[in-house]
């Protein structure tokens, strides 16, 4: 069955310093699509990538990348140069079959000190 | 268009009574779909409409959950009889077709039963 894992449940750095979320998942498709999820404390989940299973090439968009290893199963997010902003609870999902349920990971709470 | 709506904001109930939450999703997306958050915890899926039809549901939809998309437009989600373990959060996403498949979230409602 498909399952996210994001096994860092808390992450605590101080601003300006890089930090890296990670993202493991299973899964039976074999098209299925990746995505990163933002949920800060006003509690609606922002979205920001999604990954075709197909396309393994790396993306940055500004202080974020994304890595995504098919080998190691494996979608990890970096945000390079952390701000007080960035503070906020990250969610990792896969998509896939015909209706792209989500089936999320427990999410990670990423805590930005100044 | 600015966004996924959903309404009311937050709702507290007695236990026992019927509550029903309404979701606008985006204008041109024909997929819609009900999760439920609880603290600390991703998104669990209930049920996805690919414009009026309902096309799957999840085992964690009791029958006292029941959901509509009547014209493929706006959903209502309705739980009747309410327990003190449906309090959560109550997430709606509306996404587009193969090319687009990131679901995009209304702010959610917040259910208390009391």
């Amino acid at each position: 069955a498909q399952k996210v894992t994001q096994a860092q449940t808390e992450i605590s750095v101080v601003e300006k310093e890089d930090v890296t979320l990670d993202c493991v998942y299973e899964t039976r498709d074999t098209t299925y699509y990746l995505f990163w999820y933002k949920q800060p404390p006003s509690g609606e989940l922002v979205f920001l990538i999604r990954r075709n299973s197909f396309d393994e090439q790396n993306e940055i968009s500004g202080r974020y990348s994304w890595n995504f290893q098919k080998s190691t199963s494996s979608f990890n997010f970096t945000i390079t140069a952390s701000q007080v902003v960035d503070s906020a609870v990250y969610f990792c999902a896969h998509g896939g079959g015909s209706n792209y349920q989500l089936i999320w990971g427990a999410g990670t709470k990423l805590i930005i000190k100044p | 268009d600015t966004g996924v709506s959903q309404n009311p904001r937050h709702k507290i109930t007695k236990r026992g009574q019927n509550v029903t939450f309404r979701c606008d999703p985006i204008s041109e997306h024909n997929r819609l779909y009900w999760y439920r958050q609880t603290l600390g915890q991703g998104p669990e899926f209930l049920t996805y409409f690919q414009n009026e039809a309902q096309l799957e549901k999840s085992r964690l939809l009791s029958d006292r959950f029941s959901a509509e998309r009547p014209k493929g437009s706006f959903s209502t989600l309705e739980i009747q009889r309410t327990e003190q373990g449906d309090s959560a959060m109550y997430l709606c996403a509306s996404s587009g077709e193969f090319t687009t498949p990131e679901a995009f979230f209304g702010q959610g409602t917040r259910l208390t039963v009391v």
